[in-house]
């Protein structure tokens, strides 16, 4: 069974240009959270997608958007790029139902290096 | 508002030696508990939970956490520490009437396991 995949792995961008990220969570699972880590950080919730729709939002601009798609995987934008998003890039899934006893599946990570 | 403290940024331990690392949390209602390890360059990995009921969880590679509601702490411990052991450990929390909303970690505590 594979767990949560990422990709890229690793990225490199300059400042103003625009990103996607991509995850496809864990089998059974149909819910995706987004975090950002930064460097020397706890990770911070950015959004959470379910039913393809963004059902929950953190502390984020509106630069930051994502998407669902029908199999559950998932999609991470981030246009206009600043120096302070670089950052590892988690994504998470969990399983059905609004429980909150459930975990989260997390996937490698993308790291994003903005210059 | 719910937030998650992790007192200790490095904790230095022998390999052998017994480990703890801490936590304390707030939340408005009852916590559901969480701890992640987290090895370079990777994603967040899943150790343990406390939902509800005995206040000493037991998870993965030996590791188990004591849920102390008074105190309002959810250390992680474990008996005798590897050298494999050294990662960045992660705690988090979550509202138990919230649903499946997202987890709000702490900043961190990196585990140096000394041969």
């Amino acid at each position: 069974d594979a767990g949560v995949t990422q990709s890229p792995t690793h990225l490199i961008k300059t400042r103003g240009q625009q990103v996607t990220l991509r995850c496809s969570p864990k089998s059974g699972h149909d819910t995706v959270s987004w975090y950002q880590q930064a460097l020397g950080q706890g990770p911070q919730f950015i959004f959470q997608y379910y039913e393809e729709e963004e059902r929950q939002r953190g502390n984020f601009p509106d630069r930051f958007s994502g998407h669902q798609f029908p199999n559950y995987s998932s999609e991470l934008n981030v246009n206009a790029l600043l120096l302070g998003d670089s950052a590892l890039y988690l994504c998470a899934s969990s399983p059905s139902g609004n429980y909150g006893y459930n975990e989260q599946f997390f996937g490698p990570g993308t790291r994003l290096t903005v210059l | 508002a719910q937030s998650v403290a992790q007192p200790e940024d490095q904790v230095n331990v022998a390999e052998g030696n017994p480990l703890t690392v801490k936590c304390t949390y707030s939340v408005s209602g009852n916590p559901y508990l969480f701890w992640y390890v987290q090895y370079p360059n990777r994603g967040l990995q899943f150790l343990l939970k406390y939902i509800t009921g005995d206040n000493l969880v037991k998870g993965s590679y030996g590791f188990e956490a004591e849920f102390n509601k008074s105190q309002t702490s959810f250390h992680l411990k474990k008996p005798s520490a590897l050298v494999s052991d050294s990662a960045l450990y992660f705690c988090a929390v979550r509202d138990a009437r919230s649903g499946n909303t997202p987890l709000v970690f702490g900043k961190g505590t990196r585990l140096s396991v000394i041969a």
